[in-house]
C-alpha cells in the first residue's frame, strides 16, 4: 500500500538559513499534519491543513509557514533556521471521513542546523 | 486542553516477557485512542487504535490494548515479547467529535534483552 512520502530525508543547513520540507500524502488522504520531534522527545502538533485550508495550528514558530496545494501535497517553509530548529520532522495525513481519526505517518526528514 | 502521560519512561526485559505500558489522559469528552510504535531510527508506525466499540483491541504484532474509560487509561500488552520489539512506544489521543491533532505522551523506551 502507498504511503506518506517525504522529501529530503535528511537535510543540513546553516543557522540564518532557509529550508523546504514536502509531504505527499496517502493517495484520497485530504488532510495532513506537521509534526516536530526534537532528540527524546514526543512529536509535537505543529500545523495542519484540510482542502488546502489550514485546520489547526499548535506550537509552529512565527519563522515557519505551511501550505497545501491543489494534489494535496504539503510544504513547511522554515526560515531564518536556529540551532533548536534541529528535529526530526513528521508529516501525516488522514482521510476526513475515516471515523477513527487514524493518521499514517511518513519517514520524516531530518533537518540538522549548523 | 487534552493531555497523554505514560507512567514509565524506560523499561527493560527479557525476551519471552509480558509486557504491560501504561497511558492515562485527560480530557473530559469523547477520545479516539492510538499506540504508535518507533523503531529506532524510523518513523511511527500505527499499532492499534480505538474510537467506538469493543474497548480490548488487538492490533498488530501481536499488541492488544484495553480502553477503561473510567479510569481514562489505555494500556499496551504484549504476553511474550521479543528482541525485535525492542523500540519507542508512544501513547497518543485525538478529540473524538473534533478530529484533529495527535497528543501524544512522553513515550516509552523498551529494551527486549535477548
Amino acid at each position: 500500500a502507498a504511503g506518506v512520502i517525504q522529501s529530503p530525508r535528511h537535510l543540513i543547513k546553516e543557522k540564518r538559513e532557509t529550508a523546504t520540507l514536502k509531504c505527499y500524502p496517502i493517495p484520497r488522504h485530504d488532510t495532513v499534519y506537521w509534526y516536530q520531534q526534537g532528540p527524546g522527545q514526543d512529536p509535537q502538533f505543529l500545523i495542519s491543513f484540510y482542502e488546502k485550508m489550514q485546520s489547526d495550528k499548535g506550537s509552529i514558530p512565527d519563522r515557519f509557514s505551511a501550505q497545501q496545494f491543489s494534489d494535496y501535497h504539503s510544504e513547511l517553509n522554515m526560515s531564518s533556521l536556529e540551532l533548536g530548529d534541529s528535529a526530526l520532522y513528521f508529516c501525516a495525513s488522514r482521510d476526513q471521513a475515516d471515523p477513527a481519526d487514524t493518521q499514517y505517518f511518513g519517514p520524516g526528514t531530518r533537518l540538522t542546523v549548523l | 486542553a487534552q493531555s497523554v502521560s505514560q507512567h514509565n519512561h524506560h523499561v527493560i526485559l527479557s525476551e519471552a516477557a509480558s509486557l504491560e505500558l501504561g497511558c492515562n489522559y485527560s480530557y473530559g469528552g469523547t477520545v479516539n485512542l492510538f499506540w504508535y510504535v518507533q523503531y529506532p531510527g524510523q518513523h511511527l508506525q500505527l499499532l492499534l487504535k480505538y474510537f467506538s466499540g469493543d474497548p480490548l483491541v488487538k492490533g498488530i504484532k501481536g499488541f492488544e490494548a484495553e480502553f477503561i474509560k473510567s479510569k481514562f487509561s489505555f494500556n499496551l500488552r504484549k504476553p511474550s515479547v521479543q528482541w525485535s520489539d525492542t523500540a519507542e512506544y508512544f501513547c497518543a489521543v485525538t478529540p473524538g467529535a473534533a478530529g484533529n491533532k495527535l497528543t501524544f505522551g512522553g513515550g516509552t523506551r523498551v529494551l527486549v534483552k535477548p
